[in-house]
């Protein structure tokens, strides 16, 4: 396993198209959490898994957004009706719970371009 | 709420010299952790280093280390020696004991030059 791996790494779709990622986080961790990021900000928390329980859910996620973590491995996140908004860099994120080391690992992201 | 605040968009700095990157944080917690994550260009995020709230000693790096002042909710970033390939976004970033949710700045851009 060498991280969390993103599908796809870009994504151009035109306004009004549903999109969906995928995100594989680190095998042996049982949170996951996806994140938005635009251009020259930090990241801003969407929503949070443990294990495939969704337990906390952002505002910034409208009723257009939905994930899903089914078996609390591989994780998918869905924008329906895309809108112009929506373009910007998400990132999944994985991490062990009750780990001493509670640092997110990354993955590169897929950056989504609404046109 | 929590927040953290980075006040330098940008920086630069010559190769083999010293930077140091600012972030301060506002939190009612007691007991956190304060991160450090370099953002290379079209490449994922990855953790520089790592502080734990309850110890005083600063945590270093190699040539990364910082300055963590608990009581006026601090904690910098230096830079030794940098390098070309230290070129990135750096997010200082903080997670309360317990928590889930990792709370970002804004980044600092920062260029070494050669």
């Amino acid at each position: 396993d060498t991280g969390v791996s993103q599908d796809p790494r870009h994504k151009i779709t035109k306004r009004g198209q549903n999109v969906t990622f995928r995100c594989d986080p680190i095998s042996e961790h049982n949170r996951l959490y996806w994140y938005r990021q635009t251009l020259g900000q930090g990241p801003e928390f969407l929503t949070y898994f443990q294990n495939e329980a969704q337990l906390e859910k952002s505002r910034l996620l409208s009723d257009r957004f939905s994930a899903e973590r089914p078996k609390g491995s591989f994780s998918t996140l869905e924008i329906q009706r895309t809108e112009q908004g929506d373009s910007a860099m998400y990132l999944c994120a994985s991490s062990l719970q009750g780990a001493r080391n509670t640092e997110a690992f990354f993955g590169q992201g897929t950056r989504l371009t609404v046109v | 709420a929590q927040t953290v605040t980075q006040s330098q968009p940008e920086m630069s700095v010559q190769e083999a010299e010293t930077v140091t990157l600012s972030c301060t944080y506002d939190t009612s917690e007691n007991n956190y952790y304060l991160f450090w994550y370099k953002q290379p260009p079209s490449r994922q995020m990855i953790l520089v280093i790592r502080q734990e709230a309850y110890k005083q000693q600063n945590a270093t790096e190699n040539r990364f280390s910082v300055n963590f002042q608990k009581a006026a909710k601090s904690f910098s970033l230096k830079i030794s020696d940098s390098q070309l390939g230290d070129t990135a976004m750096y997010f200082c970033a903080f997670i309360p004991l317990g928590g889930f949710k990792t709370i970002f700045g804004a980044g600092t851009r920062l260029f070494v030059k050669a």
